[in-house]
């Protein structure tokens, strides 16, 4: 199994700009999770999916954010315009949720974004 | 909600000596637990999850972990460690009714040394 893909793995933009975080989940797996890491604030869950459905988004900064997912096997999560403080690390996570258990969140490689 | 926190953020150790990192968590429910490791630019992998049963949990690379209900405790421990375990590592929390929402402490860093 190839596991989570990210890409692109690194991203420097300027100020301003848009930027478009692209995930792969692994194959079945049916809910999916975006993540935010930066020093200040840690790991931070930005939204949940499952089958395809947005199911918690409370933790997107703003309306700055946004993520879609066409289907099941290709997620994005876009910044509209960027700035200086999105600057983190970014990853997605995939799980089988299966009802009545709880099932390993398998984490992609991520991706460092820099916003100039 | 929950939170989580690891009280030690770094902790050089010698190669072959034993190694705990504490993790506490406050909670109003009943909790699952876990510990991710995340080796420099990797993602997280899980070495261990505790959801229910026995309190000592047994985990990958030789990683075990106590769940202390009454302590409100998750330490994770290793006998002997090795050059190769030099990573960050983060113990987090969910509650059982919204399980996948994993709150995560601000992580320990374990620097082995040979």
């Amino acid at each position: 199994d190839a596991g989570v893909i990210q890409s692109p793995r690194h991203e420097v933009t300027e100020m301003g700009q848009e930027v478009t975080l692209r995930c792969k989940p692994i194959s079945g797996h049916n809910s999916l999770f975006w993540y935010r890491q930066t020093m200040m604030r840690g790991l931070e869950l930005l939204i949940y999916f499952n089958n395809n459905v947005p199911i918690d988004d409370s933790g997107m900064p703003e309306d700055r954010f946004s993520a879609k997912m066409p289907n099941a096997s290709f997620s994005t999560l876009k910044i509209q315009p960027s700035e200086p403080r999105d600057s983190a690390v970014y990853f997605c996570a995939s799980r089988q949720r299966l009802a009545g258990s709880t099932d390993t969140q398998y984490f992609g490689p991520g991706t460092r974004l820099t916003v100039l | 909600a929950q939170s989580v926190t690891q009280l030690d953020s770094q902790v050089p150790v010698f190669e072959e000596a034993p190694v705990e990192l504490r993790c506490n968590y406050s909670s109003s429910v009943s909790v699952y637990l876990f510990w991710y490791v995340q080796y420099p630019n990797q993602g997280l992998q899980l070495l261990l999850k505790y959801l229910s049963g026995s309190t000592l949990v047994k985990g990958i690379n030789g990683f075990e972990a106590e769940f202390n209900k009454s302590q409100t405790s998750f330490h994770l421990r290793k006998p002997s460690v090795h050059i190769s375990d030099t990573a960050e590592y983060f113990c987090a929390v969910s509650d059982l009714r919204n399980d996948y929402k994993l709150s995560f402490g601000a992580g320990t860093t374990v620097t082995v040394r040979a």
